[in-house]
């Protein structure tokens, strides 16, 4: 099983271009977040789905929007690029009731020049 | 909403143990979980903590005190393979919520 892989790894944007990050689980899972990561800030909850056909705001929604487009996949789209946005982004899952297990995908590094 | 505070930085030497502290403040609690990061790599799950006590996992055990709104992970027997970053995060409805982490390092 390949758990949770993430598309691209790298990326490099300039300030209001457009992108999306991929996001997909093999473990058949009904919940799915993104989160992002910068330096001494821990990891941040973006938005998630808690099943098929959900999706809600977590901590630091703005600038973002996400599409669960089935039970395995979710996107993330950044719409208009800021320097803000320069970050790690990871995507994790989980089947357990509450999400306190989560299984997290390599992240993809973005940097918005 | 919800906060957690953890030291940011703890050193140790191999084969020690180490204690890694969390507090936290939530409006809504379901249990407490850690994870461990290694440098530039995804997040693994630790442990989880939904009632009172001590889980113990191989060399990792997370204590859990609702009423204090606190918890530790305590590591046994320090590897150099150990150093990492350790977060604490809360369970609120279907998500959790990380702390800032804290930077481990074991000294030979």
């Amino acid at each position: 099983n390949a758990g949770v892989t993430q598309t691209p790894k790298f990326q490099v944007l300039k300030t209001g271009q457009s992108m999306t990050l991929q996001c997909a689980q093999d473990m058949n899972h009904n919940s799915m977040y993104w989160y992002r990561q910068d330096p001494g800030m821990g990891l941040r909850l973006i938005y998630y789905s808690a099943s098929e056909g959900t999706t809600d705001k977590g901590e630091v929604p703005n600038g973002y929007n996400v599409s669960r487009l089935n039970k395995r996949e979710f996107s993330l789209r950044l719409e208009s690029a800021a320097p803000s946005q320069t970050s790690v982004y990871f995507c994790a899952s989980s089947g357990g009731a509450g999400g306190y297990e989560q299984y997290f995908g390599p992240g993809t590094r973005l940097t918005v020049t | 909403g919800q906060s957690l505070e953890q030291p940011s930085e703890v050193t140790a030497v191999e084969g020690a143990i180490v204690q890694i502290n969390c507090t936290y403040q939530t409006s809504g609690f379901y249990g407490l979980s850690w994870y461990q990061q290694h440098d530039g790599g995804a997040p693994t799950f630790l442990s989880y903590n939904a009632l009172d006590g001590l889980e113990e996992t191989g060399r990792f055990s997370s204590f859990l005190s609702r009423s204090d709104s606190y918890g530790y992970l305590l590591l046994q027997e320090l590897q150099m393979k150990d150093s990492a970053s350790y977060f604490c995060a809360v369970g609120a409805t279907n998500k959790l919520i990380f702390g800032t982490g804290t930077l481990l390092a074991v000294q030979p």
